[in-house]
């Protein structure tokens, strides 16, 4: 299985900071990688596909790069509704596996 | 608009069966793959498995083949993740979710989720 290790897990940030969240993975993956953002009790949503790919209706101020086996999101100016988890998710080969999450947390 | 609509908590006990729903609106059911998606309590996400309705094609993550089992049915638009026999450590909630249909694409959409406990 492809292990993705995000970096950091938990991360301290105020309103306005750029913010950067990495994603490793254990053998290379192509651009097949999604991120996605969590609020507690609520589904996950869909941010970014294919790596860099902005989702529709997703805020430009995320922004994802990266291929192969290292990935990063960044949020150019953290709002308050971004206090969340964030996953990354590598869909290049089965099975498809999620790191183990960021949480951003309000400093 | 696309909505995926899951069913309802439930609370079982070991050893118990249990079928859970989602039905899907708002676009074609069977031209997307719908999958399974497990978070355990304060946990993160894992994936389970996915089937395209409109052939049944399944493939299921190792962790989960032989555990559960996924189904659908494309008369009403409805995927399904089943147990044949539950364990305490299947407490969590399950997410339905629909796959962008481009190769290596993400999950687009997410139902609301489905907490299932198991406990004697």
């Amino acid at each position: 299985d492809i292990q993705l290790t995000q970096s950091p897990s938990f991360l301290s940030a105020s309103v306005g900071d750029r913010v950067t969240i990495t994603c490793r993975a254990s053998q290379g993956i192509s651009s097949y990688l999604a991120w996605y953002q969590q609020k507690p009790g609520k589904a996950p949503k869909l941010l970014i596909y294919a790596a860099s790919t902005l989702q529709s209706g997703v805020p430009s101020r995320f922004s994802g790069s990266g291929s192969g086996t290292e990935f990063t999101l960044t949020i150019s100016s953290l709002q308050p509704e971004d206090f969340a988890t964030y996953y990354c998710q590598q869909l290049n080969s089965y099975p498809w596996t999620f790191g183990q999450g960021t949480k951003v947390e309000n400093k | 608009e696309v909505q995926l609509v899951q069913s309802g908590a439930e609370v079982k006990k070991p050893g118990e069966s249990l079928k859970i729903s989602c039905k899907a609106s708002g676009y074609s059911f069977t031209n997307y793959w719908i999958g399974w998606v497990r978070q355990m309590p304060g946990k993160g996400l894992e994936w389970m498995g996915i089937i395209y309705p409109g052939g049944s094609d399944t493939r299921y993550s190792p962790s989960f083949q032989g555990q559960v089992t996924l189904s659908a049915d494309k008369s009403i638009s409805t995927a399904y993740l089943q147990w044949s026999s539950l364990k305490a450590s299947d407490t969590a909630v399950y997410y339905c979710v629909r796959k962008i249909a481009a190769a290596g694409a993400a999950f687009d959409y997410w139902g609301q989720g489905t907490l299932v406990t198991v406990s004697s």
